[in-house]
């Protein structure tokens, strides 16, 4: 079917407030991963959920930052308390198991004033 | 940890130009490698893999070879076209560095111009 969707496309916001970004696997794609694409750092693994649990979150930067998963489908990234640091382009990807070929959706660029 | 290691770019070709980005890599274990593109306004897709040494991924004219003994991936195309203008990443999976998470080079931009 359709790729992996991600929204909003673009979000801006201020410093201190609270953000949520959303993705939309391809159906059947049990594995589902989060990445973060900055300037300074480049392409950096975030969580990685196997169906609704997170056998990986070691990318999270700190505790300001949390997913989950439900329905072994759709995410949500949540940033709270958002500073400048935090703006990056957040992506998600997914793939049929762990260790598959991982299919990237195109992303929500974050822009935290 | 593992680790990926690209040329810096931007690496700006005429039309027809054969095309080599150097990628590196430090793993402990068997990685998997891989090729992703970027297309301006695009997001992120994979370009060819490989899973085990002496592999050859290849797709739309590149290829890279997986060469375990100089621990490198390079991507190479014999004749580049003004549409392969992206920022091309080297990603590696697996070894001692977590199997499923995709660990990316930095990233080097090719320009082509006509």
């Amino acid at each position: 079917g359709a790729g992996v969707s991600q929204s909003p496309s673009n979000k801006v916001t201020e410093k201190g407030k609270d953000v949520e970004l959303r993705c939309d696997p391809i159906s059947g794609h049990t594995a589902l991963y989060w990445y973060r694409q900055s300037l300074g750092q480049g392409l950096e693994f975030l969580i990685y959920f196997q169906g609704n649990s997170a056998p990986d979150k070691s990318g999270l930067p700190s505790d300001r930052f949390s997913a989950e998963r439900t329905g072994g489908s759709v995410s949500t990234l949540t940033i709270q308390r958002t500073q400048q640091e935090d703006s990056a382009v957040y992506l998600c990807a997914s793939s049929r198991t762990g260790g598959e070929t991982q299919y990237f959706g195109p992303g929500t660029r974050l822009l935290v004033l | 940890g593992n680790s990926v290691t690209q040329m810096e770019g931007p690496v700006t070709l005429s039309e027809e130009a054969f095309l080599t980005i150097n990628c590196t890599y430090t793993a402990t274990g068997y990685p998997s490698l891989f090729w992703y593109v970027q297309y301006p306004g695009e997001g992120l897709q994979l370009l060819l893999k490989a899973t085990k040494a002496d592999d050859k991924g290849s797709n739309k004219g590149f290829e890279a070879t997986y060469r375990k003994e100089t621990t490198s991936f390079h991507l190479e195309k014999g004749s580049v076209q003004v549409s392969d203008s992206a920022v091309y990443f080297c990603a590696l999976r697996g070894g001692t560095g977590g199997y499923n998470k995709l660990i990316f080079g930095a990233g080097t931009r090719l320009a082509v111009h006509p």
